[in-house]
């Protein structure tokens, strides 16, 4: 079974500050991990996603995660922070075998202040 | 190319009404997933079909729930009859890898509200 803990239901940065969202997960099988970015009244989007391969994944709007498997993490990282980024993001698993289904975190809501 | 195509955006209706969500995912999409989406439980998979063919409804909440997808272009949730407690908003999301992660897309939502 898979499952993700998204660490802080609320984050706030400062605009241009570091913004850091932390995600630990848990599977029986390697691991599909990906974040997820959702703007209010809309569905999610693919922010970037780690398969196999490089540990650290580059997605759009400046935005990395670094899978880390001692650690079970793959937390979302961007070095400074944007008025457009406040959001509500989402960490999610899936199996590298089998069930193509994603099982997603709690949510983050990111607030920038200017 | 058109996304995933969600209908209504908006429903609001009576307790013991029945509803219907409509889906309609990107062309080429041999998968397709439905969530429902609370302040309280987050995002919750519902149901997902690969080939039109259901794989897991372990997560449609009762009986009441139903889904379907006679094609490959079109797919229904049915709600009979709501209860205040299915107000949410429902997404449908589409994926072409079958059998493995791949991307799933999004569409916009149906924010049902059961009165």
């Amino acid at each position: 079974a898979q499952s993700v803990t998204q660490l802080g239901s609320h984050v706030s940065v400062s605009e241009g500050a570091l913004v850091l969202l932390r995600c630990n997960y848990s599977s029986s099988v390697p691991p599909y991990l990906f974040w997820y970015v959702q703007y209010p009244n809309q569905g999610l989007q693919l922010l970037l996603k780690y398969t196999t391969g490089a540990t650290l994944v580059k997605g759009i709007n400046g935005f990395e995660a670094e899978f880390k498997k001692s650690e079970t993490s793959f937390h979302l990282t961007k070095p400074s922070a944007h008025m457009s980024d406040a959001a509500e993001y989402f960490c999610a698993v899936s199996a590298q075998t089998g069930a193509n289904n994603l099982f997603f975190g709690t949510g983050t809501r990111l607030t920038v202040i200017p | 190319d058109a996304g995933v195509i969600q209908s209504p955006r908006h429903e609001v209706t009576e307790m013991g009404q029945e509803v219907t969500l409509r889906c309609k995912p990107i062309s080429g999409h041999n998968s397709l997933f439905w969530y429902r989406q609370t302040m309280m439980r987050g995002l919750e998979l519902l149901i997902y079909f690969n080939n039109n063919v259901p794989i897991d409804d372990s997560g449609m909440p009762e009986d009441r729930f139903s889904a379907k997808m006679p094609n490959a272009s079109f797919s229904t949730l049915k709600i009979q009859p709501s209860e205040p407690r299915d107000s949410a908003v429902y997404f449908c999301a589409s994926s072409s890898r079958q059998g493995m992660a791949g991307e799933l897309f999004f569409g916009e939502g149906s924010r049902l509200t059961v009165l």
